[in-house]
């Protein structure tokens, strides 16, 4: 399987920063990284697929960008909504297995 | 408007049977793949399997196989996830969603883009 690692593990910030996760692939994925956003108690979302491709309806305010091992999600001027965990995934190969998430919390 | 829609929570005894369901609608059921994701309790998201309800194709990571079985009844449009003997391991939340795909699924479209709100599976004695 492919390991999928995050960093950082969780991070504080304000509203109105921006903030950047990455995300590492064990071996390359090329462009096939994808992203989620996860509230508390709710199922996940998909913010970003292939990479850098903005799913309908998520804010422009998100967006993801890399190739090969490396990838980042940054969001810009955060909002109170957006405080939640991410989370990476490869769908290069079977299984697509996740990181293991990045909570972000209010400092 | 694409909707998947998962049975609710269950409490169970090890050793015991489970088939927890997802009901699609809103979109042709037999023409994308439905996967499986597993949360357990303050962990992160765990890629089990796919399963393609149009002719019954599926694939399991290597960490399940074996251990639970995917199935689907496309003439009912559900997708099922079933234990024949539950752990107290397999505590968790149970998610369905939907790959944006069919068939021949590429690599740059086996993301899950609808989910279901979740089954939470409890195995305690």
């Amino acid at each position: 399987d492919i390991q999928m690692t995050q960093s950082p593990s969780s991070l504080s910030a304000s509203v109105g920063d921006t903030v950047t996760i990455t995300c590492r692939a064990s071996q390359s994925i090329s462009s096939y990284l994808n992203w989620y956003q996860q509230k508390p108690g709710k199922a996940p979302k998909l913010l970003i697929y292939a990479a850098s491709s903005l799913q309908s309806g998520v804010p422009s305010r998100f967006s993801g960008s890399g190739s090969g091992t490396d990838f980042t999600l940054t969001i810009s001027s955060l909002q109170p909504e957006d405080f939640a965990t991410y989370y990476c995934q490869q769908s290069y190969s079977t299984p697509g297995t996740f990181g293991q998430g990045t909570k972000l919390e209010i400092k | 408007e694409v909707q998947l829609v998962q049975s609710g929570a269950e409490v169970k005894k090890p050793g015991e049977s489970l088939k927890i369901s997802c009901k699609g609608s809103g979109y042709s059921f037999t023409s994308y793949w439905i996967g499986w994701v597993r949360q357990m309790p303050g962990k992160g998201l765990e890629w089990m399997g796919i399963i393609y309800p149009g002719d019954s194709d599926t694939r399991y990571s290597p960490s399940f196989q074996g251990q639970v079985t995917i199935s689907a009844d496309k003439s009912i449009n559900t997708a099922y996830l079933q234990w024949s003997s539950l752990k107290a391991s397999d505590t968790a939340m149970y998610y369905c969603a939907r790959l944006p795909c069919g068939g021949d699924c590429y690599s740059q479209e086996r993301y899950f883009d609808y989910w279901g709100q979740g089954t939470l599976v409890t195995v305690s004695s």
